[in-house]
């Protein structure tokens, strides 16, 4: 079936603009979660969402990002006067929930979306 | 806060050598423990992973891993490595019952096979 899918798969935009990555998760996965991955950072959580429960917003670096899952589906990270620190892969992943005890199966990568800061 | 430490930064092998990766991480309760393969240009596809049980876990292509809770490691294993196994590895984990889900990795270990 379909994988994670992510666009656009390459952004290049000017310090100080804002950017919105889009994340189209597997379906029927209600958990889904945003990375990052860096050079000097390797891989980072930013942000997860499980079904309507409030996220899980522990790993956004600045009040810059955010990010919202509509419908319980698609979902959009939006990066506010973007800064060259903030270039990176941007992941998006998800997976389905073990309703018994609460807890995550194993998540499923998209292929990023590369976002360069100029 | 939990942590994966992954010592070996760059490996590099003929073919049909034997492989193994390792991983360290420090969390003191019970963890789910997984790795995860890039190969050049692709997204992340899950080797493997370790929820509970037996502690010797199979995973695609032919790889394995053990889990020593003892020594808080999941080192990743193969007994002869291919060309097509070229590509980064990275070991994560998820603590079990401390209501965050997110995983965290390591620094990814880049594995060059040698023709």
């Amino acid at each position: 079936g379909a994988g994670v899918s992510q666009s656009p798969s390459n952004k290049v935009t000017e310090k100080g603009k804002d950017v919105e990555l889009r994340c189209d998760p597997i379906s029927g996965h209600t958990a889904l979660y945003w990375y990052r991955q860096s050079l000097g950072q390797g891989l980072e959580f930013l942000i997860y969402f499980q079904g309507n429960s409030a996220p899980d917003k522990s790993g956004l670096p600045s009040d810059r990002f955010s990010a919202e899952r509509t419908g319980g589906s698609v979902s959009t990270l939006t990066i506010q006067r973007t800064q060259q620190e903030d270039s990176a892969v941007y992941l998006c992943a998800s997976s389905l929930w073990r309703e018994i005890d609460g807890r995550p199966y194993e998540q499923y990568f998209g292929p990023g979306t590369r976002l360069t800061v100029t | 806060a939990q942590s994966v430490s992954q010592h070996n930064h760059h490996v590099i092998l003929s073919e049909a050598a034997s492989l193994e990766l390792g991983c360290n991480y420090s969390y003191g309760g019970t963890v789910n423990l997984f790795w995860y393969v890039q190969y050049p240009g692709q997204h992340l596809q899950l080797l493997l992973k370790y929820f509970s049980g037996d502690p010797l876990v199979k995973g695609i292509k032919g790889f394995e891993a053990e889990f020593i809770k003892s020594k808080f490691s999941f080192n990743l294993r193969k007994p002869s490595v291919q060309w097509s196994d070229t590509a980064e590895y990275f070991c994560a984990v998820i603590p079990s019952g401390a209501g965050s889900y997110q995983l965290t990795f390591g620094k990814g270990t880049k594995l060059s096979v040698i023709p």
